[in-house]
């Protein structure tokens, strides 16, 4: 079964750190791009950041550059995403998604989504 | 403020049709591809589209897609009361190099 499961979430302080995780199962990971994509309470989606199945090529939003850094350990089938300075307006559900191709660009949908884990960040 | 404009809510009774519309530019929807995702309450997305008009397999062939020009829609056909959903539209933009969602829109089932 085609499976991601993210973790790492919690409550961090502005200013903080956060380390994501997304272990993924059921595919050969390093044949995919892959992408993190947060929905703050009562909010729509809104696409946080992506990685080439190499891990060579990654593209960010620019309400996260230069604060996250997005990664991908191909021998351990798992995402990371690197959360620094973390403001309140950070605060969301981060999902990982698979993407249906392995460049990141031309993007084909993203067809395996994670259940979601929660960063909250206040003082 | 989405780069891709979506009405913020629909609505039909059972049975019917709706359509939900997705706007753009040449920079996202004009040249790139457009997928649709379906978010019940309290879940993570679902892929509905992808490639502007084809299905994943398990998807029913009352959702459809099409793409002309700078805007995309989505068709859902003989309404369910479990199709009520937030939908998105999401595509790649050339301009940003980023990906790009639009807004989102509610559909209720009267």
């Amino acid at each position: 079964e085609v499976q991601l499961l993210e973790s790492g979430g919690g409550l961090v302080q502005p200013g903080g750190s956060l380390r994501l995780s997304c272990a993924a199962s059921g595919f050969t990971f390093s044949s995919y791009a892959m992408s993190w994509v947060r929905q703050a309470p009562g909010k729509g989606l809104e696409w946080v950041s992506a990685i080439s199945g190499s891990g060579g090529s990654t593209y960010y939003a620019d309400s996260v550059k230069g604060r996250f850094t997005i990664s991908r350990d191909n021998s351990k089938n798992t995402l990371y995403l690197q959360m620094n300075s973390l403001r309140a307006e950070d605060t969301a559900v981060y999902y990982c998604a698979k993407d249906r191709g392995t460049p990141v660009t031309p993007s084909s949908g993203m067809d395996v989504w994670g259940q979601g884990t929660t960063v909250t960040v206040s003082s | 403020q989405s780069v891709l404009t979506q009405p913020p809510s629909v609505s039909a009774a059972p049975g019917q049709k709706v359509t939900i519309s997705c706007s753009g530019s040449s920079s996202n929807i004009g040249n790139n591809y457009v997928s649709w995702y379906q978010q019940l309450p309290g879940t993570a997305p679902k892929l509905l589209i992808y490639d502007n008009n084809k299905r994943p397999s398990g998807i029913p062939d009352r959702f459809s897609g099409s793409k002309s020009g700078t805007s995309a829609t989505l068709g859902i056909t003989g309404l369910q009361t479990g199709d009520e959903a937030d939908y998105y539209c999401g595509t790649w933009d050339s301009s940003l190099s980023a990906k790009v969602f639009g807004g989102g829109t509610k559909l209720t089932v009267l």
